[in-house]
């Protein structure tokens, strides 16, 4: 159960998009549609923002999307806001009755 | 609206075993999974495990076999998680969330407040 790859930060400046990657196997990501997404601010507890690989729970704006292909899970902002600056987890069911985390992605809103 | 709402912060030495809890509140407990997940300093977050309060049969990431327990008192909606043979590694926040029902696929919608817990001697 390794952790699921993702890139350490990115930036966007406000209006553009960013899109993050989550890498994984066929073990996990390539063999479930059941990823998830989190939004974490420091010291806060983490937020779902995706689910079901493209899934949006209520209250989650239509400018968080996600798709995936393959082994590679990706989360896109479009329209970028300077409170989209956070930290942002992937995760993966991984099979039997387990899940397992993206190491995490700084966003930087330039 | 479900909330969970975990115990307080635990210092400890190393070699002692914590135990921290998750009560829930507002909402259906039993079905659904309690999992529990951590966060070292400045680290990513980490899956440990869960359980579904009725069938009561935990599980555990393979890193944590053997040094976690996790359990769920369906009658105050609480699940516990203790871990055993601390080390300093062992220091970070833990969480507890809802994930699916009767499932581990699905996402975690409802996150505790997180406990931290600090090992050192």
């Amino acid at each position: 159960q390794s952790a699921l790859t993702q890139p350490r930060s990115v930036a966007g400046s406000p209006g553009q998009s960013v899109t993050i990657s989550c890498t994984g196997t066929s073990s996990d990501v390539g063999g479930y549609n059941y990823v998830s997404w989190y939004q974490q601010y420091s010291g806060k507890a983490p937020k779902l923002m995706i689910y079901d690989v493209s899934q949006r729970p209520s209250g989650v704006p239509d400018r968080f999307s996600g798709s995936k292909s393959g082994n590679t899970a990706s989360l896109t902002i479009s329209g970028l806001q300077a409170d989209d600056e956070a930290d942002y987890y992937c995760c993966s069911y991984a099979g039997s009755h387990t899940q397992v985390f993206g190491g995490g992605t700084k966003l930087t809103v330039l | 609206q479900v909330q969970l709402v975990q115990s307080g912060a635990e210092v400890k030495k190393p070699g002692s075993s914590v135990e921290v809890s998750c009560k829930a509140s507002g909402g259906t407990f039993s079905s659904y999974v309690i999992t529990w997940v951590r966060q070292a300093p400045g680290q990513g977050l980490e899956w440990m495990g869960g359980i579904i309060p009725i069938f009561n049969k935990p599980k555990f990431a393979q890193k944590f076999q053997g040094r976690v327990a996790i359990t769920a008192d369906q009658s105050t909606s609480t699940a516990y998680m203790e871990l055993s043979s601390l080390r300093s590694e062992d220091t970070a926040v833990y969480y507890c969330a809802r994930g699916g029902e009767l499932s581990y696929f699905y996402g975690m919608d409802v996150w505790g407040q997180g406990t931290t817990v600090t090992v050192s001697s």
